[in-house]
């Protein structure tokens, strides 16, 4: 759901179980997607990438999905374990003029995930 | 392979003082971006550097801001002087070409 001010969108699971995290985009000429999972006190960290060429990418327990028509990005964490637990960014890339582009972060989602 | 370096992680200042971060990118990464993050949200592209060229600044607030990467590595960003909105955490990233960037642990910036 939406987020206002401190408040991010927050999924809780269990342990074992499948995560799904939403998120969605707001330019269409948007050429490449990244998700990135933040624990508390640390940067981003790199986990999946997605082209716009493709729909869906698998990793190892990832596995991120492209709806372009909707401009839609979900990331699906297999089996979650405590250690999954943290804020997760989606951020797109899109030309914006010349040789530049740039990317854009979207609102976190705070996973928890119980024992 | 080492990641991003940033320092410090941690600095406390009074308002109206100069503040200064800086950032060993990945070795090899081109590029080399700062951020800012505010409490709950995404980060904010500040700067990014192709080599020794700041090639976006439009969100870099000038008056106060300054960033530099006079070698093509190593980049430094200031503020002067401080004011009580720039609380945040400044975060470096690098990467090479438009590949995916990867960040520093960021430096938590506190202004009193």
């Amino acid at each position: 759901g939406e987020s206002v001010g401190l408040h991010l969108p927050t999924l809780s699971v269990q342990e074992g179980d499948n995560s799904i995290i939403n998120c969605a985009y707001s330019n269409s000429a948007s050429d490449y997607f990244i998700w990135y999972k933040q624990e508390s006190g640390k940067g981003p960290q790199f986990i999946i990438d997605i082209r716009s060429n493709m729909d869906k990418r698998q990793g190892q327990r990832v596995t991120v999905l492209l709806n372009k028509t909707v401009k839609h990005l979900s990331l699906q964490i297999a089996a979650t374990q405590p250690g999954d637990s943290a804020v997760y960014f989606c951020a797109e890339n899109f030309p914006s003029g010349g040789s530049n582009y740039k990317l854009t972060f979207g609102k976190g989602t705070l996973l928890t995930v119980n024992p | 392979e080492a990641g991003v370096v940033q320092s410090p992680r941690y600095k406390i200042i009074e308002k109206k003082q100069p503040v200064a971060f800086w950032c060993n990118p990945i070795s090899g990464h081109n590029t080399l971006y700062w951020y800012r993050q505010n409490l709950g949200q995404g980060p904010e592209l500040l700067i990014r550097y192709e080599n020794e060229e700041a090639v976006d600044d439009s969100q870099l607030p000038k008056d106060r801001f300054s960033a530099e990467r006079l070698k093509g590595v190593d980049s430094t960003l200031k503020i002067q002087p401080a004011e009580l909105g720039d609380s945040a955490v400044y975060l470096c990233a690098s990467s090479l070409n438009s590949g995916g960037e990867y960040f520093g642990p960021g430096t938590r910036l506190t202004v009193l």
